[in-house]
């Protein structure tokens, strides 16, 4: 009952390292989402991409990049990683106005 | 600017007795509505929807009730269960090109046994 899959449950890495983060969804779904959650903050979009080689920034951008070369698959990229992006990370898909399925989830800490 | 607002944090309710969690927003434009549920350590999983043409929706021991006037929406659980102990969170969206939804900060909900 494969859905969303992330590449990482737990990932620790160090300040100014480069991270992927990886998802992959089974549901031919056209829309791809990352967001991070945090305390108080709640779930803030960061990229989305409705179709292949498409994205889109969402409300938190800034020192994050994602790729989309096929439809299954979004990765999200930490160009330097910092401390201030020690986070959850959660990718979701969707069909065009479907409800998100959400992956388990990445527990990233920056050191 | 917070376009989904969940104003309290958190909840403690008895087993048995109902849960309502509630969620206000401010964008007339939204039309579909969704809550999850969030386990520590999990992905969110999708609860309940309900869309601007109706007021009503049940699922089981879920109802999500929508103030499209008031621009509130609520979700119920009765009976309550430990179980249903949990971060739960609104989200909403309106098209505005593709389906993209907004989401609260969160109620997280304690279920005393």
């Amino acid at each position: 009952d494969v859905k969303v899959t992330q590449s990482s449950r737990y990932l620790v890495k160090r300040t100014g390292e480069k991270v992927f983060l990886e998802c992959v969804q089974d549901m031919d779904h056209e829309n791809m989402f990352w967001y991070r959650q945090d305390p108080g903050l709640g779930l803030r979009l960061i990229y989305f991409s409705y179709d292949v080689k498409m994205k889109e920034k969402g409300d938190i951008p800034e020192g994050y990049s994602v790729s989309r070369e096929k439809k299954e698959r979004f990765s999200l990229i930490l160009e330097s990683a910092s401390t201030n992006q020690t986070s959850m990370y959660l990718c979701a898909s969707s069909s065009l106005q479907g409800a998100y399925d959400f992956g388990p989830g990445t527990r990233l800490t920056v050191t | 600017d917070q376009q989904v607002k969940q104003n309290s944090p958190s909840l403690s309710v008895q087993e048995g007795r109902i849960s309502i969690l509630n969620c206000d927003y401010t964008n007339s434009m939204f039309d579909y509505f969704l809550w999850y549920k969030k386990y520590p350590a999990e992905g969110p999983t999708f609860l309940i929807s309900i869309s601007s043409i109706k007021d009503k929706n049940e699922d089981g021991r879920f109802t999500v009730f929508l103030n499209k006037s008031a621009k509130h929406l609520s979700l119920h659980i009765v009976p309550s269960q430990p179980g249903d102990s949990a971060v739960y969170f609104c989200a909403a969206s309106g098209y505005s090109g593709t389906y993209k939804y907004i989401f609260g900060t969160g109620t997280r909900l304690k279920v005393l046994a």
